[in-house]
């Protein structure tokens, strides 16, 4: 079945250090790829999308590429701030029944310091 | 505009105990869904409903049932407590570019 695997967090940095949180899947067919964003005690918010392969996502400095060929759609931002403190989660859109849900990931807990 | 909400934001049950998650959308999405959320288990969606009158069990039903009792609200409801249903609930809805939104989440600990 279709899957998503994330890095083990909690990746701890630096305020102004380089951001990656690598994401990969397996999936049949062409899914959509989406990073969510969970701040602590907030539902996850939709961080930023893409359809297609090839396809670069982008909101609020990060930025995602879907890789078909890697399987992969990791998150990179180029200046953290400690209010990016948050969790993580790649998702992507299952249509194996022909109605869209989301698989998720386990979560990146990012933690910057100033 | 309020997007989704859900009440209760917190809840304590005894095992055995019933009670009813509520969730409303003025987002006028067709579908909704409804999630838990366990330590290191990233979310699991445990029913979902494609438009008013229909729902569909997702990854984890079992203890679960829901209600579409209108396009606005989607319940889900725990018969009978247990533990193991210790968790974060999340409502969410669907746009038609396929985006999901969701609710602040429900925390519940089951006694």
């Amino acid at each position: 079945g279709n899957s998503v695997t994330q890095m083990e967090g909690p990746v701890t940095l630096s305020e102004e250090a380089f951001l990656t949180i690598n994401c990969t899947y397996t999936a049949t067919g062409y899914p959509s790829l989406f990073w969510y964003v969970q701040y602590p005690g907030e539902g996850l918010q939709l961080l930023l999308k893409a359809t297609k392969a090839d396809d670069k996502g982008s909101n609020k400095g990060f930025e995602a590429t879907y890789r078909k060929e890697t399987t992969s759609f990791h998150l990179e931002k180029g200046s953290v701030q400690v209010s990016d403190s948050a969790v993580y989660f790649c998702a992507l859109s299952d249509r194996g029944t022909g109605f869209q849900k989301l698989v998720f990931g386990t979560g990146t807990r990012l933690l910057v310091s100033p | 505009n309020a997007g989704v909400t859900q009440t209760p934001k917190f809840q304590v049950l005894k095992t055995g105990q019933s009670m009813t998650l509520q969730c409303a959308q003025d987002m006028n999405h067709n579908s909704m869904y409804w999630y838990r959320q366990d330590p290191g288990m990233g979310l699991r969606l445990i029913y979902y409903s494609a438009s008013e009158g229909t729902t569909d069990k997702g990854e984890v039903p079992n203890g679960y049932n829901v209600s579409r009792l209108n396009k606005r609200e989607f319940s889900l409801r725990l018969e009978s407590a247990a533990p193991s249903q210790t968790s974060v609930y999340f409502c969410a809805t669907k746009s038609p570019l396929d985006e999901q939104f969701f609710g602040p989440g429900t925390r519940l600990t089951v006694l």
